[in-house]
């Protein structure tokens, strides 16, 4: 299996546009989370899905963060309008079953984002 | 909620010592936890599952250990190398999802 994949790698844009993340999750895994990485506040939940539908999104800090999960090997995180402040990396993951016993979660790469 | 605190959050070690690295949380009724290992620019690699029904989990040169009375876990690494410079993070279940300390940026010195 690839394992986790996200794209882009690396993003670069001007304040105010509309940023798309995109994931892979591993195939057969169940559950996938959204996490958001800044040297500030470390590694941070943003949304995650059970079966393609969205669970817990209370980490999702302002209306301007939509995530979807059309199928269940696809997800995206969108951030409209962007601003200079959500620059960070975002991971993608995924675990086969839920958090538990002997359920390990794989990460992606992460997209860096920055927003000038 | 649970909360995952890691200590030091800096560790520099000459090559060949052994080391340990701390992690604890604040919410015992956990089923597993996991060690990471993060490179700079890059993304989280699982190092250690451990069950709450075993006490350490060993990989190579690593042992990890759990004590959930006590909210503890720790990160064992032997013989230390400078390949092994990354940071280290621990995760704990909090319902569904995870919890992730701040890390411990190790760097082993040639």
């Amino acid at each position: 299996d690839a394992g986790v994949i996200q794209s882009p790698r690396h993003e670069v844009t001007e304040m105010g546009q509309e940023v798309t993340l995109r994931c892979k999750p591993i195939s057969g895994h169940d559950y996938l989370f959204w996490y958001r990485q800044t040297m500030m506040r470390g590694l941070e939940l943003l949304i995650y899905f059970n079966n393609n539908v969205p669970i817990d999104d209370s980490g999702m800090p302002e209306d301007r963060f939509s995530a979807k999960m059309p199928n269940a090997s696809f997800s995206t995180l969108k951030i409209q309008p962007s601003e200079p402040r959500d620059s960070a990396v975002y991971f993608c993951a995924s675990t086969r079953d839920r958090v538990g016993s002997y359920n390990e979660q794989f990460f992606g790469p992460g997209t860096r984002l920055t927003v000038l | 909620k649970q909360e995952v605190t890691q200590i030091p959050a800096a560790l520099s070690v000459p090559e060949g010592e052994n080391l340990v690295l701390n992690c604890s949380f604040t919410d015992s009724a956990i089923y597993n936890l996991q060690w990471f290992r993060q490179d700079p620019g890059k993304g989280l690699t699982s190092l250690l599952l451990i069950q709450s029904s075993q006490r350490e989990q060993t990989s190579g040169r690593l042992n990890a250990s759990l004590d959930k009375s006590s909210g503890r876990s720790t990160l064992y690494i032997a013989a230390s190398q400078p390949g092994d410079s990354a940071t280290y993070l621990c995760a704990a279940p909090n319902n569904n999802d995870m919890r992730f300390g701040a890390g411990t940026r190790l760097t082993v010195k040639p």
